[in-house]
């Protein structure tokens, strides 16, 4: 039973290099969702997705795109690497609306740009 | 950007002391309150997915009571133990459903 699965688990990016980090679940949830978790702060939403084909922004949305062309997959896009995107960046996934349900989150991806 | 506060920021307590922690989140617009643990190298697994005013949950020695009326959420640990040790996140969604804000945290340590 895999739930949520990210990768990579870590990444070091250089200043202004693009990547994606990949977000899977195999439990069929519809609603999906990224955020970013600094030292002393909580989770923070960056981008969220409530079907197929349907994102939204979240609470800091900038220097990142997603797609969702598929149930199973969210991947999250770094367009231009900044210093300010290094954090622990954690996918999570719940079935039907995010208030209903729990989330299921993955181990998360620990990215540092220098 | 919505106002999730989670009091004290840490707490330490020895091996079968009793705690509990808040959250406070704003009165208007509830949809849902969320708590989650999360241990030191791993991700958040949910607590308790709270929904209704005058809930009250309980998953072992673990409860948790919601008042949407003063936005605020209490957390109980009966007799902690040393693997209670982990921050203790909780989640407000508004009725924009779909944007879930996150408070910073209460980090519990439990001394044997």
């Amino acid at each position: 039973n895999a739930g949520v699965t990210q990768t990579p688990k870590f990444q070091v990016l250089k200043t202004g290099q693009s990547m994606t980090l990949q977000c899977a679940q195999d439990m069929n949830h519809e609603y999906m969702s990224w955020y970013r978790q600094d030292p002393g702060m909580g989770l923070r939403l960056i981008h969220y997705s409530v079907g197929a084909g349907i994102t939204d922004q979240g609470e800091v949305p900038n220097g990142y795109n997603v797609s969702r062309s598929t149930t199973e997959d969210f991947p999250l896009r770094l367009l231009s690497a900044a210093p300010s995107q290094t954090s622990v960046y954690f996918c999570a996934s719940s079935y039907g609306g995010i208030g209903n349900t729990e989330a299921f989150f993955g181990q998360g991806t620990r990215l540092t740009v220098v | 950007i919505l106002n999730v506060e989670q009091s004290p920021q840490s707490l330490h307590v020895q091996e079968g002391d009793s705690t509990n922690f808040t959250c406070s989140f704003p009165s208007s617009n509830f949809y849902a309150l969320h708590w989650y643990r999360w241990e030191t190298a791993k991700s958040p697994e949910a607590l308790f997915v709270m929904t209704l005013n005058g809930d009250e949950k309980k998953k072992g020695r673990i409860s948790a009571t919601l008042n949407t009326k003063e936005g605020y959420s209490y957390l109980y640990i009966k007799g902690s133990q040393p693997e209670d040790s982990a921050t203790y996140l909780c989640a407000f969604i508004n009725t924009n459903a779909g944007k879930s804000t996150f408070g910073d945290g209460t980090t519990l340590t439990v001394k044997p």
